[in-house]
């Protein structure tokens, strides 16, 4: 079965820094994975996504995201933190649902932003 | 335009009684999903509607739940004889024609909580 693991809880970095949140997926075909951040209060929010091609995606916010597919991995990176990035990270796979993709997400990365 | 909504933001009830929570997708999104969020974990796959009917129910937990979508837009989501366990965030999202690739766009969610 599909899986999706973001090994870290809990990140704090400064205002200013980079930043990196790890995800590892397990999924038996090609994945269709996702980033989302969810906000106090608010809905989640695409971040960016990959299907196929570079492997290395553009995102909103100024993030972006590398698969690496030997590694089953899809990392979150931003060069320079805000203050408003803080909020829950959620990488998830896609699942073949027909024609659709059902989500299957980890459990979220909880970023905390220093002044 | 305007994007999901989800009516109400929150529900408190009893255990054992009967809830319906809404979802009003965006304007023209063929495609819907239903997804649980517990606390401190990730959303989960509960249904996917394509026009009207459910494409995808594999993530319902149990008979008690139950959601219909009668004319291709609003979906209600029903849970009878509620659990202390049933208390979650339900989300919903919406996306343009159900495709792998399209963009489910959240609502807000519904905080349900079973007392």
């Amino acid at each position: 079965a599909q899986s999706v693991t973001q090994p870290d809880i809990h990140i704090t970095v400064s205002e200013g820094a980079s930043l990196e949140l790890r995800c590892n997926y397990s999924y038996g075909a090609t994945p269709y994975l996702f980033w989302y951040v969810q906000s106090p209060g608010q809905g989640l929010q695409l971040l960016l996504k990959y299907f196929s091609g570079d492997t290395l995606v553009q995102g909103i916010k100024g993030f972006e995201a590398e698969f690496k597919r030997s590694q089953s991995s899809f990392n979150l990176r931003k060069p320079s933190v805000h203050w408003s990035d803080a909020a829950e990270y959620f990488c998830a796979v896609g699942v073949n649902t027909g024609t659709a993709s059902k989500l299957t997400f980890g459990t979220g990365t909880r970023l905390q932003v220093t002044l | 335009g305007a994007g999901v909504s989800q009516t109400p933001s929150n529900k408190v009830t009893e255990k054992g009684k009967y809830v319906e929570l809404r979802c009003d997708p965006i304007s023209g999104h063929t495609a819907l999903y239903w997804y649980r969020q517990s606390l401190g974990q990730g959303p989960e796959f509960l249904i996917y509607f394509q026009g009207t009917g459910a494409a995808d129910d594999s993530g319902l937990p149990n008979d008690r739940f139950f959601a219909v979508r009668p004319e291709g837009s609003v979906s209600t989501l029903k849970i009878q004889r509620t659990e202390r366990g049933d208390s979650a965030v339900y989300l919903c999202a919406s996306s343009l024609l159900g495709l792998r690739t399209d963009t489910q766009y959240f609502g807000p969610g519904t905080r349900l909580t079973v007392l």
